[in-house]
């Protein structure tokens, strides 16, 4: 069973930095991209990074590039994605997704529960 | 970024009846590709649709996309209790990936 944690939510203040990371179990991690989507508190989804199963390639979304970095770790099943420069609008909840497809031409298969960010003075 | 466009933004209906839902791109999606999504309250998303009209693992058949282009179409023919909630669709044949602003599906 595929199986998608993330972890690293919490309260952070404005402008301040915060790492998600994202466990996957129960599939060959290493063969799939991975995303992040996120969704604020009573909003629709956004597309906001994806890595391509080697970690060779990384997609941003505009509004946020310069501010994220996306990683993986094969060796450990695990992704990432930093966040710095945060702001109130980033307060939102982080989900972790497996792609299938090529070069950011990805539908999302399998979700995780999520991860909350408040951003918060 | 291809801009998704779903109507209605809200859908009242009764268990058994049928659900139609539509998500209208801003230009063509390339290989139809588009997915739809179902959301529960409190839970992540599902995927539901994948490639304009294939079914993903488990989902019922009474769930089923078409359309091409830029208009697509979510159908469920008779709607269970479990089927309420919020639905999305989801292009990946541009540049980057983007979602439409979901259809709330509401126990009339």
């Amino acid at each position: 069973e595929v199986q998608l944690m993330e972890s690293g939510g919490g309260l952070v203040q404005p402008g301040g930095s915060l790492t998600l990371s994202c466990a996957a179990s129960g599939f060959a991690f290493s063969n799939f991209a991975m995303n992040w989507v996120r969704q604020a508190p009573g909003k629709g989804l956004e597309w906001v990074s994806s890595i391509t199963s080697s970690g060779a390639y990384k997609y941003y979304a505009d509004s946020l590039k310069g501010r994220l970095t996306i990683s993986r770790d094969n060796a450990e099943n695990l992704f990432y994605l930093r966040m710095n420069g945060l702001t109130v609008e980033d307060t939102a909840i982080y989900y972790c997704a497996r792609g299938i497809g090529n070069h950011l031409k990805y539908y999302l298969d399998s979700w995780g529960q999520g991860t909350l960010i408040t951003v918060s003075s | 970024e291809i801009v998704l466009t779903q109507s209605p933004g809200t859908l009242s209906l009764s268990p058994g009846e049928r659900a139609t839902v539509s998500c209208r791109a801003s230009q063509s999606v390339s290989s139809n590709s588009l997915g739809w999504y179902q959301q529960k309250a409190g839970q992540a998303p599902r995927l539901l649709i994948y490639g304009a009209s294939s079914r993903a693992t488990g989902i019922p058949d009474r769930f089923s996309g078409s359309g091409s282009g830029t208009d697509f179409t979510l159908t469920i023919s008779r709607l269970e209790p479990e089927d309420f909630g919020v639905y999305y669709c989801q292009q990946y044949g541009g540049s980057s990936i983007t979602f439409g602003q979901g259809t709330r599906l509401d126990i009339k």
